[in-house]
């Protein structure tokens, strides 16, 4: 596709619910981000792939979060036992072969609400 | 530890006016610095970067920013601006060892007509 495609736009769950978001990239970009951005806040990092392998997944908060990236593509977030601390905006980014220098490139993001 | 500080909350400018928007930094080695823009309900927006070279980076929309080692800042600047340019505005930096973009809080930019 011409950019990053994240689902679902809008996701409302009940505390203790299970949860996936998906992130299609950029064709052909071999990188891959999953921040978190509560309201008020700039996107804090989660997680970056280079291709299947997380290489650093050092912002991840607990265990309950885990995100996979099997075929070097499309990602998948993943949150067992959701809490309301987890209601954010879930945004995944793609860049050119991990590039140092390179932009982000951004999704619309995924807004997850945790009643 | 790489980190950004953006000291503004909110910028008010009328339309036509100079607007500026201020971000420090801190980061082991040389920085690597970017400014992105968000509208409401949109993904964050590439503006421009800062790798090496020229201080003065110029970049989308008619944005510019200047990087100063010395004061470990990189302004975004914009001579002339519009009620258009009303959104919120994220400073970056990555670290040269690192592939992580550790983000600023944001600076909400209002220009009125």
């Amino acid at each position: 596709g011409a950019g990053v495609s994240q689902t679902p736009s809008n996701k409302v769950t009940e505390k203790g619910k299970y949860v996936e978001l998906r992130c299609d990239p950029i064709s052909g970009h071999t990188a891959l981000y999953w921040y978190r951005q509560s309201l008020g806040q700039g996107p804090e990092f989660l997680i970056y792939f280079q291709g299947t392998g997380a290489a650093d997944d050092s912002g991840l908060p607990n265990d309950r979060f885990f995100a996979v990236r099997p075929e070097g593509s499309v990602s998948t977030l993943k949150i067992q036992r959701t809490e309301r601390g987890d209601s954010a905006v879930y945004l995944c980014a793609s860049s050119k072969d991990g590039e140092r220098t390179g932009e982000l490139f951004f999704g619309e993001g995924s807004r997850l609400t945790v009643l | 530890a790489q980190s950004v500080a953006q000291p503004e909350d909110q910028v008010n400018v009328a339309e036509g006016n100079p607007l500026t928007v201020k971000c420090t930094y801190s980061v082991s080695g040389n920085p690597y610095l970017f400014w992105y823009v968000q509208y409401p309900n949109r993904g964050l927006q590439f503006l421009l970067k800062y790798i090496t070279g020229d201080n003065l980076v110029k970049g989308s929309y008619g944005f510019e920013a200047e990087f100063n080692k010395s004061q470990t800042s990189f302004h975004l600047k914009k001579p002339s601006a519009l009620v258009s340019d009303s959104a919120l505005y994220f400073c970056a930096v990555r670290a040269p060892n690192d592939y992580k973009l550790s983000f600023g809080a944001g600076t909400t930019v209002t220009v009125r007509a």
